[in-house]
């Protein structure tokens, strides 16, 4: 079975704090690919991140930075400074085993207050 | 370059009746997906069209279904509503079959079903 998950539903912090997203996954194939995305109160996803199975380095990108470790089933996502437009609701998610099939994690919704 | 657009983007119809919503990929896009998003249940798959042929579906019902036109953009349909279809649907376009494919996401139909 595939399957992500978010276990907290709600973050709240205030600017410029540190803040890490928690996500772990289950899946028996070997190859896999593993998402984060952002949906703002637009709706849209907007897409972050992609990290393959077979590479485990982590990812930094301004603030964002991405810890892989398949040890551990993880794929945890870093704010730093966190700001007030990061507030939006954050999924991860895991494609494998099929075309373009994307598994949700329920979501985590930051609040980043000033 | 144009994104994924979706129409329309708000839709109230009646129990019973049946809905049609609409899906335009990014330009030179083949793969379109479609997900159904609500409080209770989170993003889920329901179908993934690559060059006019579905390849993975989801666990809906029967009612939900969809297509592919030469051009790439997609129709999904849902007959004889329930309360419980109302939702956010999403629409996601890229440009391959391949699992580590970035996916475009659109902004979404809200459909509420009264």
């Amino acid at each position: 079975a595939q399957k992500v998950t978010q276990a907290q539903t709600e973050i709240s912090v205030v600017e410029k704090e540190d803040v890490t997203l928690d996500c772990v996954y289950e899946t028996r194939d070997t190859t896999y690919y593993l998402f984060w995305y952002k949906q703002p109160p637009s709706g849209e996803l907007v897409f972050l991140i992609r990290r393959n199975s077979f590479d485990e380095q982590n990812e930094i990108s301004g603030r964002y930075s991405w810890n892989f470790q398949k040890s551990t089933s993880s794929f945890n996502f870093t704010i730093t400074a966190s700001q007030v437009v990061d507030s939006a609701v954050y999924f991860c998610a895991l494609s494998a085993g099929g075309y373009n099939k994307l598994i949700f994690g329920a979501g985590t919704r930051l609040a980043v207050h000033p | 370059k144009a994104g994924v657009t979706q129409t329309p983007r708000y839709l109230i119809k009646t129990r019973g009746q049946q809905v049609t919503l609409s899906c335009s990929p990014i330009s030179g896009h083949r793969s379109v997906s479609w997900y159904q998003q609500t409080p209770g249940q989170g993003l889920q798959f329901l179908f993934e069209y690559f060059s006019e042929t579905q390849r993975n579906k989801g666990n809906f019902p029967g009612r939900f279904s969809g297509r592919q036109f030469s051009n790439s953009r997609s129709e999904m349909n849902v007959s004889t509503l329930e309360l419980g279809d109302s939702a956010l649907y999403l629409c996601a376009s890229s440009s391959s079959g391949s699992l580590n494919t970035e996916a475009f996401f659109g902004q979404g139909t809200r459909l509420t079903v009264v």
